[in-house]
């Protein structure tokens, strides 16, 4: 059980295009999901969190022009690079809780996005 | 800043020798703990986690955790590491009325050699 996938795992895609990366829980609802980023030999870095029906609460830093998520049902959560830059190439991990106070993050495997 | 730090950047082991790796973190409050494991191509899965109680959780594979509240640090252990056990190791933590905001530590790379 607590299954999260992502899609696509790979993408590689031109400056300036948008590119969409899927993530949704498999067997379970999930109340609030999160996206991390995970830079080369470094930890997890909390982009935004997101709860089914409201928007994304941001950390400090992350522009929410250029990372667009929606969470428009309780299985399925979406970030989309607007515009990517090279510097937006990076490994992107999204994690989903099915409770909103103590509950375990169960996390999908990722989409590596490069930007040409 | 609440932060999470774990001490060992790199460890590198033998089959069956015994495994501890340091989780320390900055935070007055109460909190949650959690070790996720990362191994090679695969996605983060959780070892164990520590919410209250028995401040030692056992996790799966082997793998246990003590709460040492006056430290501050949530250290991992395993008596006997495998070869399987080569992953990146991870320390989280949740604050209590974070709404599962999860910290990471900055992870330990753990290389078991046969």
């Amino acid at each position: 059980g607590a299954v999260v996938s992502q899609h696509p795992s790979w993408v590689i895609c031109k400056s300036g295009t948008s590119v969409k990366i899927e993530c949704r829980s498999l067997d379970f609802q999930a109340t609030t999901m999160f996206w991390y980023r995970q830079f080369p030999k470094q930890s997890l870095m909390l982009m935004a969190t997101s709860n089914e029906g409201s928007k994304a609460t941001y950390e400090q830093g992350v522009e929410k022009d250029k990372f667009l998520i929606n969470h428009a049902s309780l299985t399925l959560s979406t970030l989309t690079v607007t515009s990517a830059h090279p510097e937006d190439s990076s490994f992107y991990i999204c994690s989903a809780s099915s409770d909103y106070s103590q509950e375990t993050q169960y996390f999908g495997p990722g989409t590596r996005l490069l930007v040409l | 800043a609440q932060s999470v730090s774990q001490h060992n950047h790199h460890v590198i082991l033998s089959e069956a020798a015994s495994l501890e790796l340091g989780c320390n973190y900055s935070y007055g409050g109460t909190v949650n703990l959690f070790w996720y494991v990362q191994y090679p191509g695969q996605h983060l899965q959780l070892l164990l986690k520590y919410f209250s109680g028995d401040p030692l959780v056992k996790g799966i594979k082997g793998f246990e955790a003590e709460f040492i509240k006056s430290k501050f640090s949530f250290n991992l252990r395993k008596p006997s590491v495998q070869w399987s056990d080569t992953a990146e190791y991870f320390c989280a933590v949740t604050l209590s009325g974070g709404y599962n905001k999860l910290i990471f530590g900055a992870g330990t790379r753990l290389a078991v050699h046969p």
